[in-house]
């Protein structure tokens, strides 16, 4: 495609279970980057990839939020044990290097009920 | 710590009225980037304008414009003649640089401005 994609859309979960959440970057893209936004606020960053590696992982709010990129593409957040406080939408950008343009995709909308 | 301000919450005009949204910014860093971004209800944030610290060049790309002035920690922008198309959310962000100086996509977004434009 030629934008970056998430998947689902739409995730309604009940509170304890674990969701993983996908994205698609543009290919060719080497930097991927997972911000979240709660209502009425701005994205909040989470973690960025470059290639495969996390480079900064220093918005993860706690140790049930792991986000792994294996072949340099494709990444997924999981999300362990959810709370309703984690329902928001989770945003994905991906961009050509780090210092060029980031292209946010259309987000994942997450109910924890 | 860096912060990102924009206290207009919400702002609306009549099509063709000209429109300033405001952004203060915080940071001890010398070197740093700030950004304008575009929110349409369809959710994806639209990159419009990054500009680095040094730069305080007033931005001029259609009908939109930047004003950056670094004696006031602002970032503000303004459209001119505004549009039905124009409503949207849009956001103001900071980053810091990488150790070359280089931009860098991790931001720290403002709590945005809800633009509304009537016809």
């Amino acid at each position: 495609g030629a934008g970056v994609s998430q998947t689902p859309s739409n995730k309604v979960t009940e509170k304890g279970k674990y969701v993983e959440l996908r994205c698609d970057p543009i290919s060719g893209h080497t930097a991927l980057y997972w911000y979240r936004q709660s209502l009425g606020q701005g994205p909040e960053f989470l973690i960025y990839f470059q290639g495969t590696g996390a480079a900064d992982d220093s918005g993860l709010p706690n140790d049930r939020f792991f986000a792994v990129r294996p072949e340099g593409s494709v990444s997924t957040l999981k999300i362990q044990r959810t709370e309703r406080g984690d329902s928001a939408v989770y945003l994905c950008a991906s961009s050509h290097r780090v210092n060029t343009e980031a292209f946010f995709g259309q987000g994942t909308r997450l109910t924890v009920v | 710590a860096q912060k990102v301000t924009q206290a207009q919450t919400e702002i609306s005009v009549v099509e063709k009225e000209d429109v300033t949204l405001d952004c203060v910014y915080e940071t001890r860093d010398t070197t740093y980037y700030l950004f304008w971004y575009k929110q349409p209800p369809s959710g994806e944030l639209v990159f419009l304008i990054r500009r680095n610290s040094f730069d305080e060049q007033n931005e001029i790309s259609g009908r939109y414009s930047w004003n950056f002035q670094k004696s006031t920690s602002s970032f503000n922008f303004t459209i001119t003649a505004s549009q039905v198309v124009d409503s949207a959310v849009y956001f103001c962000a900071l980053s810091e640089a990488q150790e070359d100086g280089g931009a860098t996509n991790k931001l720290i977004f403002g709590t945005g401005t809800l633009l509304a434009v009537q016809p």
